[in-house]
């Protein structure tokens, strides 16, 4: 079983609506949980953070995390043609190794 | 620097050689990683360095990888006796983790990677 699992999609929305992007990890210990975008050929960029359960909003990005389900979510509102990119979810244990843990990624495609 | 600076940006080798990659951090940055990440894959953590010191390299793949940062700053990952299987992009991160009075928001900044081609 990976450490950090993703569909790897393509999930294609239309313009507009709400992307649901999902992560869900095995490392119970796990305690903060990271969602970064990665644009073809580029590095990831950081868009969002999450430390504790519930939903933390920024913009129109929410991430929402369940640990006792080791489960992390980004949703996407009003999608735009430049949110198209791939969405990599990583976690890190903030004790022993202070790495992030990449998904592999799931590729968004906003149909304009 | 203003951000992190990889060199080369590409670079094309046959196997069998020795290739050197480097890394420019963040000014000040005390935290340095190194990841590989082949296309379609997520980055695969290969080593950290807090200061000079490697403080997890548990995800070198074998003992042709080596790391060095021997000032704290500036690192170069090594790899020795190169395989077809190295090609990837080697992503170099660093963070303000272990800076005295900054908490470890877990954010990495990463530089735009080495396109590693082993023919």
């Amino acid at each position: 079983q990976k450490e950090v699992e993703q569909n790897s999609g393509p999930l294609s929305v239309p313009e507009g609506a709400i992307a649901s992007l999902n992560c869900t990890y095995s490392d119970r210990v796990s305690q903060s949980f990271f969602w970064y975008r990665q644009y073809s050929g580029k590095s990831p960029e950081l868009i969002m953070s999450i430390y504790s359960n519930g939903d933390k909003e920024d913009g129109r990005f929410t991430a929402q995390l369940n640990k006792a389900s080791q489960y992390v979510s980004l949703l996407i509102r009003d999608s735009q043609p430049s949110d198209s990119a791939t969405y990599l979810c990583a976690v890190n244990r903030n004790t022993g190794r202070r790495a992030l843990t990449f998904g592999s990624g799931t590729r968004l495609q906003v149909q304009p | 620097g203003a951000g992190v600076s990889q060199t080369p940006s590409n670079k094309v080798t046959e196997k069998g050689k020795y290739v050197e990659l480097r890394c420019d951090p963040i000014s000040g940055h005390t935290a340095l990683y190194w990841y590989r990440q082949s296309l379609g894959q997520g980055p695969e953590f290969l080593i950290y360095f807090q200061g000079t010191g490697a403080a997890d390299d548990s995800g070198l793949p074998n003992d042709r990888f080596f790391a060095v940062r021997p000032e704290g700053s500036v690192s170069t990952l090594k790899i020795q006796r190169t395989e077809r299987g190295d090609s990837a992009v080697y992503l170099c991160a660093s963070s303000s983790w272990g800076l005295a009075g900054v908490p470890n928001t877990g954010e990495l900044f990463f530089g735009e990677g080495s396109r590693l081609t082993v023919l």
